[in-house]
C-alpha cells in the first residue's frame, strides 16, 4: 500500500525557470517529510524538510510547501541549474502512523533540466 | 567528517546463498536504518537498531536479519536468497530513533544481484 505518491515519473524544465516537484500523501498521522535528491549510482542525499507545524520552509533555491487539508506538499526549486537534474525523492514519517518512526518514499521523480 | 559508509558497493550471488551487508553510520550517530530499493522503486524499510537493538521492522520476512554492534555500525543479513532479493540496499543513520525533526542521512549503498 503506498501511503506516498509521486505521481509525475519525469518532469523536463529550462534552466533557469522554476521547477515544481508534487507529492501527495494518504496517512493523515505523518507529521514530517522529506525531500531528498539521488544520482545514479549515490544514495539519496537530503535536500530539505518540513514539519507539519508549518507550511513552508526554504533553503536557498529550495522551497517546500505542505498543503496538510490536501495531504499534498511540493519541492519548489527556483532557478532551476542543470546540476539539479537526479531523481528526487518525497519521503513520510509519523511517530503515531502505522510506520512509526520509518520513512515510507515515494517511487520518484525525474528531473531534467535543460540549458 | 565521514558521512554514513557502506560496504561492499557491489556483489553477485546465488540462489539460496547467505550474504552480509555493512554499514558504519555518520559520525556521532547512534541509530541505523536499513533500506531497500528495487529499480524503479523508492526505497522500502527494512529494520531500524538501536541501542544494539532492532526497534523497528517492515514488512519483510526472517530472512533479513540484522546486528548493531557497540561502535554503532550495523549488519544486514539475508539468507536464502531469492531473485527478487535483487535492488540497492541503504542504510540510513540519526540521532536517535525519532525520524520528526531528525535529518537521516543514507549512504552511497550496496547493489546485490541474485542470479
Amino acid at each position: 500500500d503506498q501511503q506516498v505518491k509521486q505521481n509525475s515519473p519525469s518532469l523536463s524544465v529550462q534552466e533557469g525557470r522554476i521547477s515544481i516537484l508534487n507529492c501527495d500523501y494518504t496517512n493523515s498521522m505523518f507529521d514530517y517529510f522529506l525531500w531528498y535528491k539521488k544520482y545514479p549510482a549515490e544514495g539519496p542525499t537530503f535536500l530539505i524538510s518540513i514539519s507539519s507545524i508549518k507550511d513552508k520552509n526554504e533553503d536557498g533555491r529550495f522551497t517546500v510547501f505542505l498543503n496538510k487539508s490536501a495531504k499534498h506538499l511540493s519541492l519548489h526549486i527556483v532557478p532551476s541549474q542543470p546540476g539539479d537534474s537526479a531523481v528526487y525523492f518525497c519521503a513520510a514519517s509519523g511517530e503515531g502512523s502505522n510506520s512509526g518512526y520509518a520513512l515510507n518514499f515515494g517511487k520518484g521523480t525525474s528531473l531534467l533540466v535543460t540549458p | 567528517d565521514a558521512g554514513v559508509t557502506q560496504s561492499p558497493t557491489h556483489l553477485i550471488k546465488t540462489r539460496g546463498q547467505q550474504v552480509t551487508l555493512r554499514c558504519s553510520p555518520k559520525s556521532g550517530h547512534d541509530t541505523v536504518s536499513w533500506y531497500q530499493q528495487a529499480l524503479g522503486q523508492g526505497p522500502q524499510f527494512i529494520f531500524q537498531y538501536y541501542e544494539e537493538e532492532e526497534r523497528q521492522r517492515g514488512n519483510f520476512p526472517d530472512r533479513f536479519s540484522g546486528h548493531q554492534f557497540p561502535n554503532y555500525s550495523s549488519e544486514l543479513n539475508v539468507n536464502a536468497l531469492l531473485l527478487g532479493d535483487s535492488a540497492l540496499y541503504l542504510c540510513a543513520s540519526s540521532l536517535g530513533v525519532r525520524s520528526s525533526g531528525n535529518t537521516i542521512y543514507f549512504g552511497e549503498g550496496s547493489w546485490l544481484t541474485v542470479v
